[in-house]
């Protein structure tokens, strides 16, 4: 089975700090996702990766950023977190190809204070 | 652009009860499509999926069928049990040119099954 690993089920930062989520993912998948999901407004995808050190830009980019130095881990950086970044994170890796499915991790619930 | 439409939940059944959600989509080419459920406190977890049209995905007494003619890919399953309780995501997957797979959701169904 493919296992995705989040770092953290939860965390709690204050507003201005400098936040890092980690996923690893352990079955040489080329591509790796992160998304946030809200009430109400389903999952919507921050930035991707494709492959080592690409990184493409999702729906909702602004405020984060993203590293992908090892294929096995893609890195979410919150530069300087508000309280509107409070949220479910979810990482999610996959082969290439259009009916390849998404394996996710279990999130890691965010709260800024 | 490319998009999921589900029903709007909660959905509420009681157990052995016949369960359908949902699910149209609008899309610019040709996509795979997905049913994923997310049980309380967890991540997403692929629940079936159909790369074509008229496929049947099934799993766990889940089905959805891939209808291009009505753009649709709904979920059934005959007799729903209360360990059903979840959210059920649909998705819809396209190829992406930079060598990426894109995938697009709904909002969300929840399903609440009592006893």
């Amino acid at each position: 089975d493919v296992k995705v690993t989040q770092s953290s089920r939860y965390l709690v930062k204050r507003t201005g700090e400098k936040v890092f989520l980690e996923c690893v993912q352990d079955m040489d998948h080329e591509n790796m996702f992160w998304y946030r999901q809200d009430p109400g407004l389903g999952l919507r995808l921050i930035y991707f990766s494709y492959d080592v050190k690409m990184k493409e830009k999702g729906d909702i980019p602004e405020g984060y950023s993203v590293s992908r130095e090892k294929k096995e881990r893609f890195s979410l950086i919150l530069e300087s977190a508000s309280t509107n970044q409070t949220s479910m994170y979810l990482c999610a890796s996959s082969l290439t190809g259009g009916n390849q499915p998404q394996h996710f991790g279990d999130g890691t619930r965010l709260s800024i204070l | 652009g490319d998009s999921v439409t589900q029903m709007e939940g909660p959905v509420t059944l009681s157990e052995e009860a016949f369960l359908t959600i949902n699910c149209t989509y609008t899309a610019t080419g040709y996509p795979s499509l997905f049913w994923y459920v997310q049980y309380p406190g967890e991540g997403l977890q692929l629940l079936l999926k159909a790369t074509k049209a008229d496929d049947k995905g099934s799993n766990k007494g889940f089905e959805a069928t891939y209808r291009k003619e009505t753009t649709s890919f709904h979920l059934e399953k005959g007799s729903v049990q209360v360990s059903d309780s979840a959210v059920y995501f649909c998705a819809l997957s396209l190829w992406y040119t930079g060598g990426g797979n894109k995938l697009t959701f709904g909002t969300g169904t929840q399903l609440k099954v009592e006893l």
